[in-house]
């Protein structure tokens, strides 16, 4: 199946500071990629759609300027968290469909971000 | 937001035994499906049921479809030590490109 890659896998960082995690799509091409939010032992909340070439569409109740995402190309989107708090510290998760037509999703790895 | 709930959120079983989990939603869909999340990873699929369907099955994986009642479950057989995890539903939504996750159940297979 397609591979999605997902850096850096864990990051620890003092509050204030901004952290970027990418997401990639190493044997396919994706003009959609969607970043998901989870907390400990809780479900995946969708944070946005991320679209190559244009604006993502944020879901509501997300934060634009506090969760930048950034889908340059057909193989990369990544999402920064600027001026990360405490309250940020969470599991994000990046996902993809290998198709337009494909149904499944792919996953990364994931990036548990704790804010000091 | 959620689409729904599953149920039971945690379940322990002795390993050969079976897991059935349950997952209701809210909305029409197109299709339904369940992924496999082992702790602090990615999401794994697992198996896909559309809603003109009723049943399907993969391997140790059945997957049932009420459309009516907006509710499925997956029953693992034989369950293994390997199977724990946590198991969540996800709905494909008409006009909506991503999915929505249901609120997961935590197996724990005890070998």
């Amino acid at each position: 199946g397609a591979v999605v890659s997902q850096h850096p896998s864990r990051v620890i960082c003092k509050s204030g500071t901004s952290v970027k995690i990418e997401c990639r799509s190493l044997d396919f091409q994706a003009t959609t990629m969607f970043w998901y939010r989870q907390f400990p032992k809780q479900s995946l909340m969708l944070m946005a759609t991320s679209n190559e070439g244009s604006k993502a569409t944020y879901e509501q109740g997300v934060e634009k300027d506090k969760f930048l995402i950034n889908h340059a190309s057909l193989t990369l989107s990544t999402l920064t968290v600027t001026s990360a708090h405490p309250e940020d510290s969470s599991f994000y998760i990046c996902s993809a469909r290998e198709g337009a037509g494909d149904e499944k999703l792919f996953f990364g790895s994931g990036t548990q971000l704790s804010v000091l | 937001s959620q689409q729904g709930e599953e149920d039971p959120q945690a379940l322990s079983i002795q390993e050969g035994e079976n897991a059935t989990m349950n997952c209701s939603y809210k909305t029409s869909i197109n299709n339904l499906q369940w992924y496999r999340q082992n702790s602090g990873r990615g999401l794994v699929h697992l198996i896909l049921i559309r809603s003109n369907e009723r049943e399907k099955h993969s391997g140790r994986l059945r997957v049932t479809l009420d459309t009516s009642k907006k509710s499925s479950s997956l029953l693992i057989t034989a369950s293994r030590a390997a199977d724990t995890a946590s198991y969540f539903c996800a709905t494909d939504r008409t006009g909506r490109r991503a999915l929505t996750f249901g609120s997961g159940t935590r197996l724990q297979v005890q070998p």
